[in-house]
């Protein structure tokens, strides 16, 4: 049981560069999320699915785009990248009802856009 | 929308010193509060959640944090904190009523001093 896995752990891309950011959990979960976090920020939302086949805007989503795969997969793609898009990205996934509504992150990837 | 306080960014304490984090919420109604804990480089993970029942809910590694509903409080606290506690807390509320998103404070930065 892996829980959640990102790949990469690391990408430094040029601007204007795209890139897909994986996300995989095995837990059986319907809702999967992913943040961006910044340094004084905390953590951000930028989307999330809810359940296999929806997808819906957090707080950040401008300049991203999400894809939920399978009810295993949810995936981030950076079209076109900007400096401003450098940051610490975290996929959640979250077991819901019965009293435990917890969310559990995988381990990050780190994107640096020059 | 709901938002959370944390009120302190930076928190430098000696080993065995007691350790209180602010968090104050603001939702008019019944919410999911959780603390989570980041050790450097590594991801987020659940040291303790509320959801219903006795207001003092305890968290693995000795921690423990106060629902106060009237203050819109959920405050975090050690007795005596260790060195291995340097990490960055993030607390966190998702609104009960079918929320499927989950909103971050800031996080706080401990340092425990040897």
């Amino acid at each position: 049981n892996a829980g959640v896995t990102q790949t990469p752990k690391f990408q430094v891309l040029k601007t204007g560069q795209s890139m897909t950011l994986q996300c995989a959990q095995d837990m059986n979960h319907n809702s999967m999320y992913w943040y961006r976090q910044d340094p004084g920020m905390g953590l951000r939302l930028i989307y999330y699915s809810a359940s296999e086949g929806t997808t819906d805007k957090g707080e950040v989503p401008n300049g991203y785009n999400v894809s939920r795969l399978n009810k295993r997969e949810f995936s981030l793609r950076l079209e076109s990248a900007a400096p401003s898009q450098t940051s610490v990205y975290f996929c959640a996934s979250r077991l819901a009802g019965g009293g435990t509504d917890t969310q559990y992150f995988g381990p990050g990837t780190r994107l640096t856009v020059l | 929308a709901q938002s959370v306080s944390q009120h302190n960014h930076h928190v430098i304490l000696s080993e065995a010193a007691s350790l209180e984090l602010g968090c104050n919420y603001s939702y008019g109604g019944t919410v999911n509060l959780f603390w989570y804990v980041q050790y450097p480089g590594q991801h987020l993970q659940l040291l303790l959640k509320y959801f219903s029942g006795d207001p003092l809910v305890k968290g693995i590694k000795g921690f423990e944090a106060e629902f106060i509903k009237s203050k819109f409080s959920f405050n975090l606290r050690k007795p005596s904190v260790q060195w291995s506690d340097t990490a960055e807390y993030f607390c966190a509320v998702n609104a009960r009523a079918g929320s499927y998103q989950l909103t971050f404070g800031k996080g706080t930065k401990l340092s425990v001093i040897p």
